[in-house]
């Protein structure tokens, strides 16, 4: 199975200040057709998940631009600039390149 | 408006059985891949399962610690998918979410199942 591991944010981040979740696949998800099969997540406490960002980077329909997703094929960090207060939470990254697909054991965000 | 809704959660003694639904609407649920993943409490979410659309024949895929104990299966006249545990143990309580595509782009608020005697 594609291990996922992901960093820890030095809690509390302060409000406006920018933060950044890395995460790491124990193998390559960049795809021979070009795309790498990365997901980010964000669980408010107390909601479902709901998808932030795809394919690494394209920002999933109605997530802000403060969100954005980078990396390469194992090595993958979303940037949160301006952290508000709706961005508490836990962030999960999840390879969907093979199955069985992982999730990181999730990043906690919260604010100061 | 896409609307996804697990239900059949509930407290099942160990050893037991117990069928999730998950009914949508608002897309042509025909087209999609859907999913299971669970979330222990307190704990990270696990994918459970797939079952990909008509065009790919329906094919089922299942997370290793589960696989022979569950079922996916969907239903595309009604919009709905399922997911059928059985020889439960207390390690399967947790809340399981619907979700949409491989991407999971949708996810229902969740069903939970308590395993206890």
């Amino acid at each position: 199975d594609i291990v996922m591991t992901q960093g820890a944010l030095p809690n509390p981040v302060p409000s406006g200040e920018s933060a950044s979740i890395t995460c790491q696949s124990s193998k390559s998800l960049l795809h021979s057709n070009g795309k790498t099969y990365l997901n980010w997540y964000l669980q408010r406490p107390g909601q479902s998940p709901q998808l932030l960002i795809y394919w690494m980077s394209t920002r999933a329909s109605g997530v802000s631009d403060r969100f954005s997703g980078s990396g390469s094929g194992t090595d993958f960090t979303l940037k949160i600039s301006s952290v508000e207060a709706e961005d508490v939470g836990v962030y999960y990254c999840q390879q969907f390149l093979e199955y069985p697909y992982t999730f990181g054991a999730g990043t906690k965000l919260e604010l100061k | 408006e896409v609307q996804i809704l697990e239900t059949g959660g509930g407290l099942v003694k160990p050893g037991g059985s117990l069928r999730l639904s998950c009914a949508t609407s608002g897309f042509n649920f025909n087209d999609y891949f859907m999913n299971w993943v669970r979330q222990a409490p307190g704990k990270g979410l696990e994918w459970v399962a797939q079952i990909r659309n008509k065009n790919y024949n329906y094919a089922t895929y299942y997370a290793e610690s589960l696989e022979g104990r569950v079922t996916i299966s969907r239903d595309d006249s009604k919009s709905s998918v399922y997911l059928q545990v059985s020889s439960l143990r207390a390690e399967d309580t947790a809340i399981y979410y619907c979700t949409r595509r491989n991407v999971m782009d949708a996810w229902g608020q969740g069903a939970s199942v308590t395993v206890s005697s």
